[in-house]
């Protein structure tokens, strides 16, 4: 079984630049998750998915994030325009139920913005 | 409303010597415990979790831990160090019960293995 996958995994770009970020969750995950580590603070959660429907997004810093899941499959995060403080690493996660199951987390693509 | 202490950033141990990471946690709710594990350039991976059964919980590779409501703690330990133990590790919580659930990280442990 093919775990969650992200592309890319880094992505260097100037300040006001757009940079989208791709997360391919596992098959037949219904759950999609955005997270967010900067600079080895403590990874937090920016949105969720239920299939194609934002569940919660409380956690989107700004309007200059736009997160979508056409069709319920992969999911894409745009930043836009790109700010200093939006390097990180972003984690993209997936489950089956909505429950306490365990999230598969993917690799995470590692974002610098200068 | 919920969060998580790690209470070390940085653990150091010497090879095939124990391992203890300390996690304290609150909670409104019941919660779910997990941790997690990363080693570097890969995505994160469950170890183990706690959902309402045994407190003494089993993970992969060797890993426990101890769930104790009284001390509001999910320590994660291991007998013996291995080189390959090295990572970052992850104490994470969230509600046990309802149907959507939302998690909340801990800042991180770093784990080094002195040979």
């Amino acid at each position: 079984e093919a775990g969650v996958t992200q592309f890319p995994s880094h992505s260097v770009i100037e300040k006001g630049q757009t940079v989208t970020l791709r997360c391919d969750p596992i098959s037949g995950h219904d759950n999609l998750y955005w997270y967010r580590r900067v600079m080895g603070k403590e990874i937090k959660f920016l949105l969720h998915f239920v299939k194609e429907s934002k569940q919660d997004e409380s956690g989107m810093p700004n309007n200059r994030f736009l997160a979508e899941r056409t069709g319920g499959t992969y999911s894409t995060l745009k930043v836009q325009p790109a700010e200093l403080e939006d390097s990180g690493v972003y984690f993209c996660a997936s489950s089956q139920g909505q429950g306490p199951y365990e999230q598969y987390f993917g690799p995470g693509t590692r974002l610098t913005v200068t | 409303a919920q969060s998580v202490t790690q209470l070390d950033s940085h653990v150091s141990v010497s090879e095939g010597t124990p391992v203890l990471l300390r996690c304290n946690y609150s909670s409104s709710y019941s919660p779910s415990l997990f941790w997690y594990v990363q080693h570097p350039n890969k995505g994160l991976q469950l170890l183990l979790k706690y959902t309402s059964a045994a407190t003494l919980v089993k993970g992969i590779n060797g890993f426990e831990a101890e769930f104790k409501k009284s001390e509001t703690s999910f320590h994660l330990t291991k007998p013996s160090a291995h080189m390959s133990d090295a990572a970052e590790y992850f104490c994470v919580v969230t509600p046990r019960s309802g149907g959507y659930q939302k998690v909340t990280f801990g800042t991180g442990t770093k784990l080094q293995v002195i040979p």
